[in-house]
Order: structure tokens, then C-alpha cells, then sequence
């Protein structure tokens, strides 16, 4: 059973398209977040979910809104991709246990997201 | 603001032979630490963590790491690692002050050779 799942794996568009990547967690945790992985590796949160609601929203373009329809799912919709946003995207998720930050993350497989 | 320096980027090492891979941090409050491995196209997976408590933190598949404040150091090791072992592996930095943002390194290949 996977914890952390994501769709799709890859996924190639081009430039200016609208797509959405989504998570889902069966770890029964509340919290859930999207990181972006550039092509040197460097690993960087984008946002984070603590039941539905937003916690963490980094500096990241408005062209990329998540959605947490419940605290099982956060997707992830990006408008008018540019060469740029290239990367692997990650999914995460974690229990809060009385210190957020102490807390063990979860990760997905990932999506490759490669903008043409 | 929190910070994380992987010193290596890429670490060769002979199969059955010890490792460490070195990770400092700055920040000016008490911080969590973590160390994640990534394996060649999947998710990150924590191998180990630093809370409060005892330097020395065992962690999965053998790794170990010790936490030291003076040095704002949290090295990982391995006495003796296998194939297997070859990933990638990152840093990671934690406080309240800083929103409970998990702040990673710029990770470290390591590549154990036959």
C-alpha cells in the first residue's frame, strides 16, 4: 500500500498550457505540503496544508494555486507553464505531534514535470 | 534565517568501507536535524532524526549521526556500507522560529563502488 501517492509520474506540456498534479496520503495525517526540486537536486517547499487549511505559502509565482479538497488530497494546479517551472515536484505529509516542527515527512515518488 | 551546507557533493566510497557525510547549519535558535536519503527516481525517506537528548542518533539500514552544537554540525556515518547504500542524501534544518519550514541542503550523492 503506498502512503503517499502521486499522478502522474511525468508529465511533459508545453509552454503556456494549464496542468494539475495530484496527491493523495493514506497515513491519515493532517498536514501535507508540495516541495519543488530543481535540476541541481536542491529540494524547496512551496506550500503546506494543516486540515485544508493553508499554513505555508512561499514566495512562489501565482500561477500556482494547491487545492486541499480534504486532509487526504492536495493537488496542485499550475496556469500558463514556462520553461522555468521544469523540476520534480514532491508531495509530503506528516502527523502534528505537539511540535510541527520536530515532525517526520512522508514523501511521494515525485512528478517529473518537464516544460517543452 | 536557517541555513544548510552540505560540504560534498558527491562522496566515492568502496563497498564495506566507512562514510560520513558532512552537514553544517546555521541559525541563531535551537533547530531540529534530519537526514533524508532519495533513491535513484523515488521520494525522499528519513533515515534519521535529532530532537533534543543524547548527540549520538541511530537511525535505518546502519546509519548514525552526532549533533554537535559547538560546531553547529550533524555529520552521518556509516561504518560499513553496501551497494545498496548508493542514493542521495540530504540535510535537512527545522525551528518554530522559522515556521516549521523543513530547510534542506543541497544533498550529497553518495556512490559506493564494487
Amino acid at each position: 500500500d503506498t502512503a503517499v501517492s502521486q499522478t502522474p509520474k511525468y508529465l511533459v506540456t508545453q509552454m503556456g498550457n494549464d496542468k494539475s498534479i495530484k496527491c493523495e496520503q493514506n497515513l491519515g495525517h493532517d498536514t501535507m505540503y508540495w516541495y519543488k526540486q530543481d535540476s541541481k537536486k536542491f529540494l524547496k517547499i512551496m506550500f503546506s496544508y494543516n486540515n485544508k487549511e493553508l499554513i505555508i505559502n512561499e514566495t512562489v509565482p501565482n500561477r500556482f494555486s494547491p487545492k486541499s479538497p480534504d486532509k487526504a488530497h492536495l493537488n496542485l494546479h499550475i496556469n500558463s507553464l514556462e520553461l522555468g517551472d521544469s523540476a520534480v515536484y514532491f508531495c509530503a505529509s506528516s502527523q502534528v505531534r505537539g511540535m510541527p516542527a520536530a515532525d517526520t515527512q512522508y514523501f511521494g515518488p515525485g512528478t517529473r514535470l518537464t516544460v517543452l | 534565517a536557517q541555513s544548510v551546507t552540505q560540504l560534498d557533493s558527491q562522496v566515492p566510497v568502496f563497498e564495506e568501507a566507512p562514510v560520513e557525510l558532512r552537514c553544517n547549519y546555521s541559525s541563531s535558535v535551537s533547530v531540529y536535524l534530519f537526514w533524508y536519503v532519495q533513491y535513484p527516481n523515488q521520494g525522499l525517506q528519513l533515515l534519521l532524526k535529532y530532537l533534543s537528548g543524547s548527540t549520538l542518533v541511530k537511525g535505518i539500514n546502519g546509519f548514525e549521526a552526532e549533533f554537535n552544537k559547538s560546531q553547529t554540525s550533524f555529520h552521518l556515518r556509516k561504518p560499513s556500507v553496501h551497494i545498496s547504500d548508493t542514493a542521495e542524501y540530504f540535510c535537512a534544518v527545522s525551528a518554530l522560529e522559522y515556521g516549521n519550514k523543513l530547510v534542506f541542503g543541497a544533498g550529497t550523492i553518495l556512490r559506493v563502488k564494487s
